[in-house]
């Protein structure tokens, strides 16, 4: 079985300054890992994934996030917070057959002016 | 906009009742997935179909069901509805049967009220 751990349930950021969220994978094999966004009653946009090419992944809106396996963590950064970021971010893992996919609890990113 | 399209947007209901949530997934996708997604299980994964066929089950209740039509569209029931059921229920797709280099790609989501 797989399980995801997202550190923070809210995390708060200025303007321009930069984003950490924190994600904790567990999973028996080697999993795909993804990073979607909410927007206040929105539903469900990709950032980006991870499928065991590079282990730094590139996303839209200036995301990334880098797979660690020693660390089996799976963080999202990025350089400069804009207030369009604000939102709920989900880490999730995908299932041994890729099918299930496993959500952590999300965090709440908010961006101050 | 991912493409994969849900009706209704909002759904009002008393407890008992029945209602059928409708997903259409991107053109060329044949999978469909079903998730949940309320405050206290946070998002959960209930079923898969692939091509008509019934793939993956997760936490779905007894008394949810769903079916995958020949035009790939799929409906989600939800019967003798409770409080607890209240809830946004999202639909995804992909393209294939869900390996894992495959995406899923999320609808704008069901929002369910049972009063």
């Amino acid at each position: 079985a797989q399980s995801v751990t997202q550190l923070d349930s809210h995390v708060s950021v200025s303007e321009g300054t930069p984003v950490l969220l924190r994600c904790n994978y567990s999973s028996s094999y080697s999993p795909s890992l993804f990073w979607y966004v909410q927007h206040p009653n929105k539903g469900l946009q990709l950032l980006l994934k991870y499928t065991s090419a590079a282990t730094l992944v590139k996303g839209i809106n200036g995301f990334e996030a880098e797979f660690k396996k020693s660390e089996t963590s799976f963080h999202l950064t990025k350089p400069s917070a804009h207030m369009s970021d604000a939102a709920e971010y989900f880490c999730v893992v995908s299932g041994n057959a890729g099918n299930m996919l496993t959500f952590g609890g999300g965090t709440r990113l908010m961006v101050k002016p | 906009d991912s493409g994969v399209t849900q009706t209704p947007k909002h759904l009002i209901t008393a407890t008992g009742q029945r209602v059928t949530l409708r997903c259409s997934p991107r053109s060329g996708d044949l999978s469909v997935y079903w998730y949940q997604q309320s405050l206290d299980q946070g998002l959960q994964f209930l079923i898969q179909y692939y091509n008509g066929e019934e793939r993956a089950k997760g936490n779905i209740l007894e008394r949810f069901s769903a079916q995958q039509f020949p035009d790939l569209h799929s409906e989600l029931n939800l019967s003798s509805l409770e409080l607890g059921d209240s809830a946004l229920y999202f639909c995804a797709s992909s393209v294939g049967v869900g390996g894992l280099q495959e995406t899923q790609y999320f609808g704008p989501g069901t929002r369910l009220l049972v009063l």
